[in-house]
């Protein structure tokens, strides 16, 4: 089966801009997580969609917000982008849920400038 | 909402040695807690998970123990390999769906190096 990916693999950005990222899970998967890496703040949970709904939302502000269409790929949007936006937003899909094993896509690296 | 420590932040150890990391949390309803292990740019990928009707899991050189009462649990390797070289995370995930508090959180992070 092939993995899971994600476009674009490198953003660069402005302040103020908005930014679409897409996930494709592994076939067969209904679950796809987003996560936030940043070297200052490490792994950040952002939400889980599971069968095209939000499951579970992390604490992060409003200008973030995703989506799952009903072939389960999944995209996130980051709106009025500021300069601590910048990191890795890794996905991750699993068959049901983030309880299960999940498996990582590459990561889009997102800079604001 | 949960909060998860993890200790240490970076570990060296000669190979074929031992290495421990350990994990506390706070949320009382946590109880799927796996760890990660991230390899110099590559994607984080699943080692071993534990929940929290187990107090014990072993996969070959990497095992995970949970105390719940105490609310830590931690990463063995045995017998480490320089392949072993790389970030650990543990993560730690209520167990209510449905909830903003629902999120699961992870540690942050363990650099272990294993010297040959």
């Amino acid at each position: 089966k092939a993995g899971v990916t994600q476009t674009p693999r490198y953003l660069i950005k402005t302040r103020g801009q908005q930014v679409t990222l897409s996930c494709s899970p592994i076939s067969g998967h209904r679950s796809v997580s987003w996560y936030q890496q940043t070297p200052g703040q490490g792994l950040q949970f952002l939400f889980e969609y599971f069968s095209e709904t939000q499951r579970n939302k992390g604490n992060f502000p409003g200008r973030f917000s995703g989506r799952q269409f009903s072939n389960s790929r999944s995209e996130m949007n980051v709106s009025t982008l500021e300069l601590g936006d910048s990191a890795l937003y890794l996905c991750a899909s699993s068959l049901a849920g983030t309880r299960e094993t999940q498996y990582f896509g590459p990561g889009t690296r997102l800079l604001v400038l | 909402g949960e909060n998860v420590e993890q200790h240490p932040s970076t570990l060296s150890v000669q190979e074929g040695d031992s290495a421990v990391i350990k994990c506390t949390y706070s949320d009382s309803a946590s109880n799927y807690f796996p760890w990660y292990k991230q390899e110099l740019g590559k994607r984080p990928q699943l080692i071993i998970d534990i929940r929290s009707n187990v107090g014990e899991k072993k996969d070959q050189r990497i095992a995970v123990t949970l105390n719940k009462t105490a609310k830590h649990f931690s990463l063995h390797i045995t017998e480490t390999q320089p392949e072993d070289s790389a970030v650990y995370f543990c993560a730690a995930q209520p167990k209510l769906f449905g909830s903003n508090n629902n999120d699961m959180r992870f540690g942050a992070g363990t650099r272990l190096t294993v010297k040959p």
